[in-house]
């Protein structure tokens, strides 16, 4: 079975400052990894996928992830955070395959101080 | 790109009474559906995986006589949740699967207070 884990549950950047979240994944096979963001009382979109081809991931509104196979990891980075970063981040893992279901991570809060 | 749309935003509704909740793909056949509970500052837990034409798989410790998923289309999937108790008040969350490489589109969420 797949799981992803994010360590922490509350991130405080000042804006303007690198933002770093982290997720650590669990896979017998090599999976496919997913960073999505939640406001309030909405539903999550999709920031970007790793789908095994490039491991440095760019996605939308400024943030990038690694593969890094050796680590299991994932890490979530964005050079000059906003105050429109503020959100739920959530780290997802899924095998490949057509409709296989997501597993999510406990999902991340992050502040972005003026 | 692909959007799913969901309905009700928000629903309150009586003790014992039941409520249906939408989830409509616009513009791709979504041939999956997943259904999602969340409560307040916690993470998604999958409650069922609905396909097109046949009964949903519902997962570990969810009541399937409770949440009755439905997905008779391509296009459209329902979640029924019957008899509501407060308890149920939560977050529901659909999402679709049409593409083996793509990260699922959600739905906007449905805010249900069972009062």
């Amino acid at each position: 079975a797949q799981s992803v884990t994010q360590l922490g549950s509350h991130v405080s950047v000042s804006e303007g400052a690198l933002v770093l979240l982290r997720c650590n994944y669990s896979s017998s096979v090599p999976p496919y990894l997913f960073w999505y963001v939640q406001y309030p009382n909405q539903g999550l979109q999709l920031l970007l996928k790793y789908t095994s081809a490039a491991t440095l991931v760019k996605g939308i509104n400024g943030f990038e992830a690694e593969f890094k196979k050796s680590e299991t990891s994932f890490h979530l980075t964005k050079p000059s955070a906003h105050m429109s970063d503020a959100a739920e981040y959530f780290c997802a893992v899924r095998l490949a395959g057509a409709n296989s279901k997501l597993t999510f991570g406990k999902g991340i809060t992050l502040s972005v101080r003026p | 790109g692909a959007v799913v749309s969901q309905h009700p935003s928000w629903v309150i509704c009586k003790s014992g009474t039941s409520v249906k909740i939408e989830c409509r793909s616009l513009d791709f056949q979504a041939t999956t559906m997943f259904w999602y509970r969340q409560f307040p500052k916690q993470s998604l837990m999958l409650m069922a995986t609905s396909n097109e034409g046949s009964k949903a798989t519902y997962e570990q410790g969810v009541e399937k006589d409770k949440f009755l998923i439905n997905h008779a289309s391509l296009t459209l999937s329902t979640l029924t949740v019957t008899s509501a108790h407060p308890e149920d008040s939560s977050f529901y969350i659909c999402s679709a699967g049409g593409q083996a490489l793509s990260g699922y589109t959600f739905g906007s969420g449905t805010r249900l207070t069972v009062v």
